[in-house]
């Protein structure tokens, strides 16, 4: 069964304290993986897309990577603003267009 | 780029009532939209995949005569909640993709539909 797994669910840090996010996926013949960024209340904003095995991606503090089985989303020195629920997410269909989602994980940075 | 829209972002409604929500492209063609719904602290859960100028295909255990989808032009897509009762109550998101290959989807800023 095809599945998207993200851990932690609620990840606390203080401002400037890098970590990583985790999102572990099983379905077969991956067409990509998508971060998302969700403040409450608002659609997902688009991060990055991944598409092989190593592959890694930067935007401001934030740098995704790729393996076979698992994706990361690293923050380094986050600010209170990075603060918001990221999601990932797969295709599970031929065309690539039907994404299943992970449960996200919820990020709160204090000052 | 890649902006969409939705409307409108919040509408409380009599069970019973029918309610319409539009989700357009601003600054793309999207032959491709989708319709995704949120319940709190959840994920996502696609709904149904809408192309434009053909039927909507509905993911398994969505009520495709419930949930009205039109798909009448590449900037635009309609959402009808038919009948609406309070376990329809949620947070509904589009997504547009464009037609030229690229994969990724944008997503709009979503409606919260309460019925009272």
């Amino acid at each position: 069964e095809d599945q998207v797994t993200q851990s932690p669910e609620a990840l606390r840090l203080q401002e400037g304290e890098s970590s990583s996010l985790n999102c572990s996926y099983t379905v077969s013949g991956l067409r990509g993986l998508f971060w998302y960024r969700q403040d409450p209340g608002k659609g997902p904003e688009f991060l990055f897309t991944l598409y092989s095995a190593g592959e890694e991606k930067e935007k401001e503090r934030l740098k995704a990577t790729l393996t076979k089985k698992e994706s990361f989303l690293h923050i380094t020195a986050p600010k209170p603003e990075d603060s918001a629920t990221y999601l990932c997410a797969v295709p599970i269909n031929q065309a690539g267009t039907a994404l299943i989602f992970g449960k996200g994980t919820t990020l709160s940075v204090s000052s | 780029g890649a902006v969409v829209s939705q409307h409108p972002s919040r509408v409380i409604c009599k069970s019973g009532t029918s309610v319409k929500i539009e989700c357009r492209s601003l600054d793309f063609q999207a032959t491709t939209m989708f319709w995704y719904r949120q319940f709190p602290k959840k994920s996502l859960m696609l709904m149904a995949t809408s192309n434009e100028g053909s039927k909507a295909t509905y993911e398994q255990g969505v009520e495709k005569d419930k949930f009205l989808i039109n798909h009448a032009s590449l900037t635009l897509s309609t959402l009808t909640v038919t009948s609406a009762h309070p376990e329809d109550s949620s947070f509904y998101i589009c997504s547009a993709r464009n037609g030229r290959g690229a994969d990724t989807q944008y997503f709009g800023p979503g409606t919260r539909l309460t019925v009272l």
